[in-house]
């Protein structure tokens, strides 16, 4: 089954206990993105990567970082977490040059105590 | 400007009813536009998308409407029900590289 997994789906830590929430995707795309989800202000783009190695910021990168070293896996990293990145976090791929929108995962809800 | 403003926040329908939902853009760069559902607990899911040169697309009970001299773009669900409830995304994408979502609306479909 062709699919996003996210790990793990819940997470409660504590300010500035470095974290990592896994992303992988099984169908081979070469995009892949990572999106956080609060009340009021939707999705919004944290960091993308369009192959490996490559990787950009999105609209909100700061206390973020991502690396991409192989195809299947984009990790997201929180280095020194604070309470202002308590939220939901979704991992996204597509294929590159495609525009359909891509597949989600499931989230990750982060929350810094 | 890379915003996508979308209204309203909520909705509450009849079954049976239409639900409109609206989303307005200011970057003409935007090439497609996606809309998502969303159901508590899950991810977002792409529902219905279009590209600029259509003015309207319909697939099943869901149509996409778009108006490119305005930039807005509207996704109606004709008979709604309730199994229709759910959050609602619209999204613009800015070179196949970065998608821009709206805030949302969220659905209510009355039985």
């Amino acid at each position: 089954e062709a699919q996003v997994t996210q790990n793990p789906r819940y997470l409660i830590t504590v300010t500035g206990k470095k974290l990592t929430v896994t992303c992988s995707q099984n169908m081979n795309h070469e995009y892949m993105s990572w999106y956080r989800q609060d009340p009021g202000l939707g999705l919004r783009q944290i960091y993308y990567s369009m192959n490996v190695e490559v990787t950009d910021k999105g609209d909100v990168p700061e206390g973020y970082k991502v690396s991409r070293k192989e195809k299947r896996n984009f990790p997201l990293i929180l280095e020194s977490p604070s309470p202002n990145q308590t939220s939901l976090y979704f991992c996204a791929s597509r294929a590159t040059g495609t525009t359909y929108g891509g597949n989600f995962g499931p989230g990750t809800r982060l929350t810094v105590t | 400007q890379q915003q996508v403003k979308q209204s309203p926040q909520s909705l509450i329908v009849q079954k049976g009813g239409i639900s409109i939902i609206n989303c307005a853009y200011e970057n003409t760069a935007f090439d497609y536009f996606p809309w998502y559902q969303q159901f508590p607990g899950k991810g977002p899911a792409l529902l219905i998308a279009i590209r600029p040169d259509v003015s309207e697309k319909k697939e099943g009970r869901f149509t996409i409407s778009f108006n490119k001299s305005a930039k807005q773009f509207s996704l109606h669900i004709m008979d709604s029900q309730p199994g229709d409830s759910a959050t609602y995304f619209c999204a613009a994408d800015f070179w196949s590289e970065k998608l821009v979502f709206g805030k949302g609306t969220k659905l209510t479909v009355n039985p």
